[in-house]
């Protein structure tokens, strides 16, 4: 079965303010945490991955979080856009044998 | 660079007949990997390779078939296809943790 899972199908957040998106893994030998964007017809898009010894890593708008004792993973998207409107995927990955991905978080956008 | 290319984009097949979808990258990298992904849901690993000639199983393997002659080339096989295969394809390669798609092919057995 799955590994990693997602808490929630659909998030709804106003444009400007934060979104915050959660995930939750079973396999604590994974190397690297990962989330993914996904627009409509469209491929996976790396978005920004944690190292499984670090606990937080930031990019240009998104934050990852690391909860290693509760085997919890989240994705932080500052001021959300109507472009951050996709489906986030997080993954997991321990070696060469690819990705585990989980179901996705629908993220939409209210004017 | 075009990253990871796949054709075709969609394709219809009837329950029996085969096919190979193809892909390709010109970024040098070694792993590259299938995935399908099902309506509503995360993707799936079909197959990877490490490396030109290596080939391994991913979690669902079954009614697939893969080779990797090149580093550029990985083309997904298959044999009898059945309906249950209808999905949508995606092909990655990366060399660290960041993994690059290709856009999918969209296949429907019928």
């Amino acid at each position: 079965g799955e590994s990693v899972g997602l808490h929630l199908p659909t998030l709804s957040v106003q444009e400007g303010d934060n979104s915050i998106i959660n995930c939750a893994y079973s396999n604590s030998a994974s190397d690297y945490f990962i989330w993914y964007k996904q627009e409509s017809g469209k491929g996976p898009q790396f978005i920004i991955d944690i190292r499984s010894n670090m606990d937080k890593r930031q990019g240009q708008r998104v934050t990852v979080l690391l909860n290693k004792t509760v085997k919890h993973l989240s994705l932080q998207i500052a001021a959300t856009q109507p472009g951050d409107s996709a489906v986030y995927f997080c993954a997991e990955r321990g070696g060469a044998d690819g990705l585990t991905f989980g179901k996705g978080t629908h993220l939409i956008i209210q004017p | 660079n075009a990253g990871v290319t796949q054709t075709p984009k969609f394709r219809i097949l009837k329950i029996g007949q085969s096919m190979t979808l193809q892909c390709t990258q010109d970024m040098n990298h070694n792993y590259m990997y299938w995935y399908r992904q099902d309506p509503g849901m995360g993707l799936k690993l079909i197959y990877y390779s490490v490396g030109a000639g290596i080939t391994d199983k991913g979690e669902v393997p079954n009614g697939y078939n893969v080779s990797r002659s090149t580093t550029e080339d990985f083309p997904l096989r298959l044999e009898l296809a059945a309906p249950s295969q209808t999905s949508v394809y995606f092909c990655a390669s990366h060399q660290g943790p960041e993994a690059f798609f290709g856009q999918g092919t969209r296949l429907t057995v019928v």
